[in-house]
């Protein structure tokens, strides 16, 4: 079994409707992120948290908005989903251990279409 | 403005030879750089990590270089493998543990 697992891989709906992207990770970590790739653009972060009760916005955290319901999971929301939001979207986690040097531990991503 | 440059170009390489690519970054001041992997339908996956007062790291085939000014990182690939043609990311460490990622480069092996 995967070790961060996102669900659902594949999603296709419509303009103004309310989504969820979620996420659960079985590796005990702390840390958890969402981030959506784009062609031509990379990664870029959308909100992370450090702690069940820590949730920060990254650097395009307009649209959307996270909870974390516990240790093991972290689910994004788009409130009224819009085309431009098309994307590849990753959860990824990682440990608090030694602070500033974790690597982080990646889902396989869910592809999300908005017509 | 913050910048992480990858080449947007494919390299394509023969099998058995060294592939090196380029990370450069602008207004960042990285004490972390790490290297990640990522293949067509899947997470990116941790390769290496290199700290700010170190010039190079090795894990099997792998060697990455970091120079802190001349802002840059390189990364080689010796004696490539079909297997590893993938997309390789660069990432900094900056703020509160957090990574920017640059946009990756393609690598294709060819045998």
């Amino acid at each position: 079994d995967a070790d961060v697992t996102q669900t659902p891989r594949n999603r296709i709906t419509k303009t103004g409707k309310r989504i969820m992207l979620e996420c659960s990770q079985t590796k005990g970590h702390d840390r958890m992120y969402w981030y959506r790739q784009d062609p031509g653009l990379g990664l870029r972060l959308i909100y992370y948290s450090f702690d069940v009760k820590d949730i920060n916005k990254g650097e395009i955290s307009d649209g959307y908005s996270v909870s974390r319901q516990a240790q093991a999971k972290f689910s994004l929301s788009l409130e009224s989903a819009i085309p431009n939001q098309t994307a590849l979207y990753f959860c990824a986690t990682s440990d608090r251990t030694g602070l500033f040097n974790q690597p982080q531990h990646f889902g396989d991503g869910t592809r999300l279409s908005i017509l | 403005s913050q910048k992480i440059e990858q080449n947007s170009e494919a390299l394509n390489i023969q099998e058995g030879k060294t592939a090196t690519l380029t990370c450069n970054y602008t207004n960042y001041s990285p004490a972390y750089l790490q290297w990640y992997r990522q293949d067509p339908g899947r997470g990116p996956v941790f390769l290496l990590l290199i700290r700010e007062n170190e010039k190079e790291k090795r894990k099997e085939r792998l060697k990455v270089t970091f120079d802190t000014t001349l802002k840059q990182s390189l990364f080689h690939i010796t004696a490539s493998q079909p297997a590893d043609s993938a997309t390789y990311l660069c990432a900094l460490l900056y703020g509160n543990n957090r990574l920017a990622f640059g946009k990756g480069n393609q690598v294709v092996v060819i045998p």
